[in-house]
């Protein structure tokens, strides 16, 4: 299996409620990234985990809360998020050989959300 | 700092003409670049990184250190290669992205 998947497609969301966004793969790659994307820009880069620990957190607001469960697992927990917040949320995913982080990142297909 | 820059938002050409699409990094040492494309309502994929210096899909791309550039560059353009184009340099465990090109094959 050579994609990231990632959980749901779409989402729309109240500014009250909570919800979770789901990303997977089974490539074997301990490196693993949340970014947000807005239209006709590149990816914001939001979390790194590297081992399952978090790596890189760039001063993401706290509605966001990111976990690495085990190594094929990523999820981006959402709460009491702002309009603004709509976007693409995109997962990536890239290998760690001899503790050094490969740049060649592979990208899911993203979850649009909106936030109501 | 680290920079990438991609001067042109919009490129248009023609059909079977050739395509250029800039890209100028700032970095102090040696660089890893790439070049990812997001065509309409498809996930962002690698398209080509310099080590590799590998053609994919008709597309090369050379690093120039002294002029530090890494442009992209098809001879005959085709009406797929329509797409969102991102140069992106590798530092510090995480990829620093140039703002992107919309190239439009014209037919």
């Amino acid at each position: 299996d050579t994609e990231v998947t990632q959980t749901p497609k779409h989402l729309v969301m109240g500014m009250t409620n909570k919800k979770s966004l789901k990303c997977e793969q089974h490539m074997g790659h301990r490196a693993m990234y949340w970014y947000k994307q807005k239209a006709k820009k590149p990816p914001e880069l939001m979390f790194v985990y590297s081992y399952e620990k978090l790596s890189i957190n760039e001063s993401v607001p706290s509605r966001f809360s990111p976990e690495c469960p085990n190594s094929s697992l990523l999820n981006l927990h959402l709460h009491a998020l702002q309009p603004e917040d709509s976007a693409l949320y995109l997962c990536a995913s890239s290998m760690i050989l001899r503790d050094s982080i490969h740049y060649e990142q592979y990208f899911g297909p993203g979850t649009r959300l909106t936030v109501t | 700092a680290q920079r990438v820059t991609q001067p042109e938002k919009l490129l248009s050409v023609f059909k079977g003409a050739p395509v250029e699409l800039k890209c100028n990094y700032s970095y102090s040492g040696s660089p890893e670049l790439f070049w990812y494309v997001q065509y309409s309502r498809q996930r962002l994929q690698l398209l080509l990184r310099h080590i590799s210096r590998e053609s994919i899909k008709g597309f090369t791309a050379d690093l120039n250190k002294g002029e530090t550039s890494f442009h992209l560059k098809k001879p005959f353009a085709q009406e797929e290669d329509s797409a969102m184009y991102y140069c992106a340099l590798g530092s510090n465990y995480q990829l620093i992205w140039g703002a992107g090109t919309k190239l439009i094959i014209k037919p």
